[in-house]
């Protein structure tokens, strides 16, 4: 078994603040993402990374940096908080076999809001 | 596009009622479709998944069986309890090689004891 860990747990910012969450997984898996969840909007796929060194964008990038400089963690930068924003953010890993039947597995999120 | 619908946005039962959440699904190909429960303050966690058409999945008593014909893949539970109280969500993984998951808007299931 291994285990996803996201720092911090509750994020508070203010507009235009750069902010950046961090993700840390010991599964060992090569493919790593990062989802927004919006209540009312499911969860979108910001920006993900089939190994280190890698990243792709997912449908919701703008606004986004990433970095994946080890195999294990995954950043994400918010590169500037928007009024009144609410939102999770969710990482998730998953060992890249099959792209169509490969599982990901999630940590427990990131709260943002912005003042 | 690729795209998974739950039409159902709350669900309250009581303890011991049976359990049907709906999801259809749209897309090119014959996907593997998932449920994920996600428990306040927590990360979606993998219920089930199947992978081939026709094929049901089981976990937890929780069951899902995958109709390639009516493109639907819905949840259904015998007996709930209230520790079943939760979001569900169907998803999918989209075409394409990004492994990207496609979630439904997800079902929050209230159960009073």
């Amino acid at each position: 078994g291994g285990i996803i860990t996201q720092t911090p747990k509750f994020l508070i910012g203010q507009e235009g603040q750069k902010l950046t969450l961090k993700c840390q997984q010991n599964f060992n898996h090569d493919t790593m993402y990062w989802y927004r969840q919006d209540s009312g909007k499911g969860l979108r796929l910001i920006y993900y990374s089939i190994t280190e060194n890698d990243l792709q964008k997912g449908d919701l990038s703008e606004g986004y940096d990433a970095s994946r400089e080890k195999k294990s963690s995954f950043s994400l930068t918010v590169t500037s908080a928007q009024k009144n924003e609410m939102a999770v953010f969710l990482c998730a890993s998953s060992i890249h076999r099959d792209w169509g039947k490969d599982t990901q597995y999630f940590g427990p999120g990131t709260r943002l809001l912005v003042l | 596009g690729d795209s998974v619908t739950q039409k159902q946005g709350q669900v309250t039962l009581s303890e011991d009622d049976f359990l049907f959440i709906n999801c259809t699904y749209s897309t090119t190909t014959y996907p593997t479709l998932f449920w994920y429960v996600q428990y306040p303050g927590q990360g979606p966690q993998l219920l089930l998944k199947v992978t081939t058409a026709n094929n049901k999945g089981i976990s937890r008593g929780f069951e899902a069986t995958y109709d390639k014909g009516t493109t639907s893949f819905h949840l259904q539970k015998a007996s709930v309890q209230e520790s079943d109280s939760a979001v569900y969500f169907c998803a999918l993984v989209s075409t394409g090689n990004t492994g990207k998951l496609i979630f439904g808007l997800g079902t929050t299931l209230q159960v009073q004891p």
